[in-house]
């Protein structure tokens, strides 16, 4: 069973506040990681797509960084905005040839304007 | 270009009857997936296909089945339904070791 853990729940801040919530995941054999926003009544949309120790990708204000042997990513926003509201999910892929790809069950992000 | 197509989009069966909710994308994906979404319980995998003839169970399988007709199709059918598989469903399609892309989503109460 593939544990993919996402923490906080939920997260409330301000506008302009920047923030970052964490995803853990199986340290041993090692895929990929992914994250995902979904904002509601939406389906989700890729946010990025990680494989290696040590990866950084950035997409506006939104980054992500990967380390692979402790089995952790977070995700960061800089200057949160209310249009960042949405549950932000991360999935896990691992090394056993299959496609299964497993999701944590998210941070939801309320930013207060 | 449509990208992945689910239908319907909403659904009302009884408990025992049984329905298929249909999938197709035109990206030319190999990797087809099935997740439910339920309140706080985030996205759990159904069933994946990771090609065209392939099909392996995920997470939560049981009480349904599934098809990967080509390519394109991939139909989730559940034979009797009941009361717990009220959900919301979301077909997904990727490349290999590509991003997922996802369907609206099809609304389903079993009374």
């Amino acid at each position: 069973i593939l544990n993919v853990e996402q923490s906080p729940q939920s997260l409330h801040v301000q506008e302009g506040d920047s923030t970052n919530f964490t995803c853990s995941f199986p340290s041993s054999n090692f895929y990929a990681l992914h994250w995902y926003r979904w904002e509601t009544a939406k389906s989700p949309e890729a946010l990025f797509v990680m494989t290696l120790n040590g990866d950084e990708k950035k997409k506006g204000r939104i980054s992500a960084t990967l380390n692979t042997k402790e089995g952790y990513s977070y995700l960061y926003i800089k200057g949160s905005q209310p249009e960042d509201s949405a549950t932000y999910l991360c999935a896990f892929k691992d090394q056993g040839g299959s496609e299964k790809l497993v999701f944590g069950k998210g941070t939801k992000l309320t930013v207060n304007p | 270009n449509a990208g992945v197509t689910q239908t319907p989009k909403f659904q009302v069966l009884k408990t025992g009857q049984s329905m298929t909710l249909q999938c197709a994308q035109d990206m030319n994906h190999n990797s087809m997936y099935w997740y439910r979404q339920d309140p706080g319980m985030g996205l759990r995998l159904i069933y994946y296909s990771a090609s065209e003839g392939t099909t392996d169970k995920g997470e939560v399988p049981n009480g349904y089945n599934v098809s990967r007709l080509n390519k394109r199709e991939f139909s989730l059918r559940l034979e009797s339904a009941a009361p717990s598989q009220t959900s919301v469903y979301f077909c997904a399609s990727s490349a290999r070791a590509g991003p997922l892309h996802f369907g609206n989503g099809t609304r389903l109460t079993v009374t």
